[in-house]
């Protein structure tokens, strides 16, 4: 059974830009979850997409935004991009029954310049 | 509020054991678990705990008591391999929300 995919793996924009990333869950996981992990620091929630629908999303600021696809992969998109936004992008899918345990894909590591 | 403390950095000696503790402040529990991050990649999943107790999984164990606000990692052989970051993470109740941790850095020296 293959995990969960990221791509790109890195990713180097410069400050203003745009940055897209994108996950494709394990399948029949309908859940997935967008984390940042900046050096350092732990994992910080960003959002959530469960059947196509944003559950939930953490403190950051509207310039995060994604959507989940009808084939329950999943998009984030970061808008004008800070120095701050570098970090570790960690994508995860559960599965919609089975309980609650996540898997993560292996990250995209975004570099702001 | 959701608050998860954690260690943040511990060493150990290869063959010996190592407990990580994690304590939570939240509003509500539905479950706490486990992960390894080795430097650079992913996190896997090691233990889930719902109710208090211990669960044994080969060299890991982990331990929860709800009415502390506590858990624990038990390492026991430790390997070279076992180097890496360890994550506590407490699901919201009611939701499929997780808390994080900031991870516990663990040293395995020879």
């Amino acid at each position: 059974e293959a995990g969960v995919t990221q791509s790109p793996t890195h990713l180097i924009k410069t400050r203003g830009q745009q940055a897209t990333l994108r996950c494709s869950p394990i399948s029949g996981h309908t859940s997935v979850y967008w984390y940042q992990q900046a050096l350092g620091l732990g994992l910080q929630f960003l959002l959530w997409y469960d059947e196509g629908e944003e559950r939930n999303r953490g403190n950051f600021p509207p310039r995060f935004s994604g959507r989940q696809f009808p084939n329950y992969s999943s998009e984030l998109n970061v808008n004008a991009l800070e120095l701050e936004d570098s970090a570790l992008y960690l994508c995860a899918s559960r599965p919609t029954s089975g309980g609650g345990t996540q898997y993560f894909g292996p990250g995209t590591r975004l570099l702001v310049l | 509020g959701q608050n998860i403390d954690q260690p943040t950095e511990m060493t150990a000696t290869e063959g010996a054991i190592v407990q990580i503790n994690c304590t939570y402040q939240t509003s509500g529990f539905n479950g706490l678990f486990w992960y390894q991050q080795h430097a650079g990649e992913a996190p896997t999943f090691l233990s889930y705990n719902v109710l208090d107790g211990l669960e044994e999984k080969g060299r890991f164990s982990s331990f929860l008591s709800r009415s502390k606000g506590y858990s624990y990692l038990l390492l026991k052989e430790l390997q070279m391999k076992d180097s890496a970051s360890y994550l506590c993470a407490v699901q919201a109740p009611g939701t499929y929300k997780y808390i994080f941790g900031t991870g516990t850095r663990l040293k395995v020296l020879a």
